[in-house]
């Protein structure tokens, strides 16, 4: 499975749009690309994935660059409880099903 | 949303204990669940793939002797720390998929072991 890159923090403004990227420059074409979160002492909560065209769910938006090499998970108008690790993962569909998490992203939402 | 439900949420015990942990998938039937572990500060580890009604498949350096996966049916995978040491200590999650197509994985709540 590709390997992802992402920002090891940021901060976001209560309100306003937090835009998290990731590159997986390395990813094949029947890979997809799934984002997580983690809340302090919880576990990872599904947030969206997608294959090639843009998704969007209750929770977030998530925007996949033409080339696959690149993608923007937006939630669109952050609170505190967005306050998280976010986590970036491709992973091919079919295979052993096995997700390879990396540091992720610490979002940091402030009022 | 798909829920999966992880049992106890916290164990403190004795060094030597074993500890038993439960992971259930409330609403849908798991044909595949994972377990990974969590050191303070440092992002989830896969120890093992769990199939129902098949043995698990460990990651290089878990030893299969020392965490026991059964995988007894479509909604419940144990894992069982056995002999526990404090080095065990850690934060022990599952996670469950319906499937092994584009299915994503609904991770429970956590396990926070303490061996003292």
């Amino acid at each position: 499975d590709a390997k992802t890159t992402q920002p090891t923090s940021m901060d976001c403004a209560e309100g306003r749009a937090a835009n998290l990227p990731c590159n997986h420059s390395t990813i094949s074409g029947n890979e997809y690309v799934y984002w997580y979160r983690q809340i302090h002492s919880q576990g990872p909560q599904y947030i969206i994935h997608g294959l090639k065209n843009n998704e969007t769910n209750e929770m977030a938006s998530l925007i996949i660059t033409e080339d696959r090499k690149s993608s923007t998970l937006i939630l669109p108008h952050a609170t505190l409880r967005d306050t998280a690790v976010y986590y970036c993962i491709v992973r091919a569909s079919g295979n052993t099903g096995k997700l390879i998490f990396g540091q992720g992203t610490t979002l940091q939402v402030k009022p | 949303g798909a829920v999966v439900s992880q049992h106890p949420s916290r164990v403190i015990c004795k060094s030597g204990t074993s500890v038993k942990i439960e992971c259930r998938s409330l609403d849908f039937q798991a044909t595949t669940m994972f377990w990974y572990r969590q050191f303070p500060k440092q992002s989830l580890m896969l120890m093992a793939t769990s199939n129902e009604g098949s043995k698990a498949t460990y990651e290089q350096g878990v030893e299969k002797d020392k965490f026991l996966i059964n995988h007894a049916s479509l909604t419940l995978s144990t894992l069982t720390v056995t002999s526990a040491h404090p080095e065990d200590s850690s934060f022990y999650i599952c996670s469950a998929v319906l499937d092994r197509g584009s299915q994503p994985q609904h991770f429970g709540d956590g396990t926070r072991l303490s061996i003292l």
